[in-house]
Parts: structure tokens; sequence; C-alpha cells
């Protein structure tokens, strides 16, 4: 079937752990982009890609970092610079022509 | 930055009836998304706007983009009880052709009783 997938679901990790998340695709999909998701908030951007081997910085980049080697697979690191970890993560890819992103379930990261 | 502010917020109401929320913004919007996201899952995209005046049916839903190209609207009609969960607005900045820059809304949270 023709996707987004994330992975883990759940992820739990201990304070000053780098985690890294996966998210790949096989729709064939130019851009690819990261999401976060609070508690009674809307989606925030946090780095987007919109060819293999480039991205850019979202509206709240700091204390992640991500990797587009391939087309397929856009993985999103969070690292320990990253205050206050614990959020819903969301993975998305386009077509880059026209505007619509199309969203994986998600992966859950807590931070104990 | 630009804002999308989606009212009301939540709302609570039983099944059969009809349910209406809107998104506004504070600049002009060339393309309107709906999302609707269940709890723990990615929000999956319902209907697409690109025309201001645009009305656009998906099933029971009904969207809107408005004249003005700073708001839209979404109307659920009969309302069952999976249509519970939260209704995002989203769109791309002006002169952007791709979702880079997606802003979404806050969110309108619905609740269906039996």
């Amino acid at each position: 079937d023709g996707g987004i997938t994330q992975s883990p679901k759940y992820l739990f990790r201990k304070e000053g752990q780098n985690v890294t998340l996966s998210c790949e695709q096989n729709l064939n999909h130019d851009a690819m982009y990261w999401y976060r998701q609070d508690p009674g908030q809307g989606l925030r951007l946090i780095y987007y890609s919109q060819i293999v081997n480039d991205f850019q910085k979202g509206d709240i980049a700091e204390g992640y970092s991500v990797s587009r080697e391939k087309k397929e697979s856009f993985p999103l690191t969070v690292t320990s610079a990253q205050k206050n970890p614990t959020a819903f993560y969301l993975c998305a890819s386009g077509s880059g022509l026209n505007t619509e992103a199309f969203f994986g379930q998600g992966t859950r990261l807590t931070v104990v | 930055g630009q804002q999308l502010n989606q009212s009301p917020q939540s709302m609570f109401i039983q099944e059969g009836e009809d349910v209406s929320m809107n998104c506004t913004s504070s600049s002009i919007f060339n393309t309107w998304l709906w999302y609707k996201q269940d709890p723990g899952e990615g929000p999956v995209l319902l209907i697409a706007l690109y025309k201001a005046g645009e009305l656009t049916s998906n099933g029971r839903l009904t969207a809107q983009f408005g004249i003005t190209r700073k708001d839209s609207f979404l109307n659920i009609s009969a309302s069952i009880p999976s249509d519970v969960g939260i209704y995002f607005c989203a769109g791309p900045p002006r002169y952007t052709v791709t979702a880079s820059k997606l802003t979404f809304g806050t969110g309108t949270r619905l609740q269906v009783t039996l």
C-alpha cells in the first residue's frame, strides 16, 4: 500500500539522550515535512525538505536535526538541546506541485 | 507571522445535527485545506479549495473558500459518532506553490453525543 510510515508509534527516552524518529514514504513525493503538535495546539513546522540532499528550517528548528539522503526517507533527530521534547511528532509528504500535505500516523515521544 | 483562527474551539452536538465551523486569516490565502485528526493519529485531508468562492463537497462535508480569500467554512451534515475528532484548517502563504510553509489553525474539537 502507498503511504507514509512513521515508527515507532510510541517512544520513551531519558532526558539528555538523542533520539531519532523514522519517516518513510513510497508515494514518490519530492517534499517531506516534520511537524510538532502539543496538547490543544495546532501543528508547528520543524524542518522541511523539497528535494534530496536539501532541507530548510521551519518555525521551531532549534534542538532538532534532519537528513534527506534518500527521496523516501526523512528521519528527525531530537537532540538533548531541545528543551521540551515531549510531544506528538508528525511527518508529512507532498508532491511539490500543489499545496497539499499527507500525514503519517505520528510518533508520540515522551522524555522522562 | 500569519495566524489562522478557528471557531468554535470545541463543540458538543447530538448525533444527526448539522455542524458549522470556520477559519479566518489575517492575510490572503490562495488555497484552503481542511483536515480531520482522530485521537492519536495523523491528520487526514478532507477537502482542498483552490479558488475564491469555490464550494466543494466530500460526502456529508461541504467546504467553502470565502470571497475575501481570508476565510473558509466547513459544514458537516447529519453528524454521526465517527465525526468526533479535531478539524484543522490550513493554508500556505500567498504565492507559495508547495506545502512547505503550511500554516495550521488551532483546531475545532468536535464531540458527538448519541
